[in-house]
């Protein structure tokens, strides 16, 4: 079964730091590029990172640019999402998603990890 | 920055009935657009990508048209389980993928 799992939300403190995961099964994850998503409670979906199936490539959104860090380990089917000073309007449920290509659809999604960042 | 716009917000329908979604680019994004299903607690799910091709195992009541600012997605007849919010992303202007908005689908 093709499977996106998240993991590391939680709650932290404005200026803190966090770090997700994402487990992929089921596919060849080295292939595809991935990407982070995020949606605010109650908000629509935003595009925060990507990166390409080698690692090549990685862009960020203006939102998060110089704070968060994408990266991946193939051998080991993840990818990780490193995020410091966190700031309240970052508080979201971030989803991990797949895709053939760096400029293509995203195909597969994880079923999302929650962070809250507050005092 | 290409700015998506969906419309209606909210649409009620009737189960049964057919339901039509539109989304607004603000610049031609070819036809690189994508639309994702999301239901209450759940992740999105990809419908329709390349404005008009079904992903797999998504019923054929679902169907996308359009093609550089206007697009539709058109489902034929509502089920229960269509109930939803829908999401449009262009993905012709890498590396800044941008969605809309959303509309949620609500029973009538």
């Amino acid at each position: 079964e093709v499977q996106l799992v998240e993991s590391g939300g939680g709650l932290v403190k404005p200026g803190g730091s966090l770090r997700l995961s994402c487990a992929a099964s089921g596919f060849t994850f080295s292939s595809y590029s991935m990407n982070w998503v995020r949606q605010a409670p109650g908000k629509g979906l935003e595009w925060v990172s990507s990166i390409s199936s080698s690692s090549s490539y990685i862009y960020y959104a203006d939102s998060v640019k110089g704070r968060f860090t994408i990266s991946r380990d193939n051998a080991k089917n993840s990818l990780y999402l490193q995020m410091n000073s966190l700031r309240a309007e970052d508080t979201a449920v971030y989803y991990c998603a797949s895709g053939p290509r760096i400029q293509d659809a995203f195909d597969i999604w994880g079923q999302g990890t929650m962070v809250t960042v507050s005092s | 920055e290409i700015v998506m716009t969906q419309s209606p917000a909210t649409l009620s329908v009737s189960p049964g009935e057919r339901a039509t979604l539109s989304c607004r680019a603000s610049q031609s994004v070819s036809s690189n657009l994508a639309w994702y299903q999301q239901k209450p607690g759940q992740a999105p799910r990809l419908l329709i990508y390349g404005a008009s091709t079904r992903a797999t195992g998504i019923p054929a009541r679902f169907s996308g048209s359009g093609s550089g600012t206007e697009f539709t997605l058109t489902i034929s007849s509502l089920q229960s389980e269509d109930f939803a919010v829908y999401y449009c992303q262009q993905y012709n202007n890498w590396p800044l993928w941008t969605f809309g908005q959303g509309t949620k689908v609500e029973i009538k």
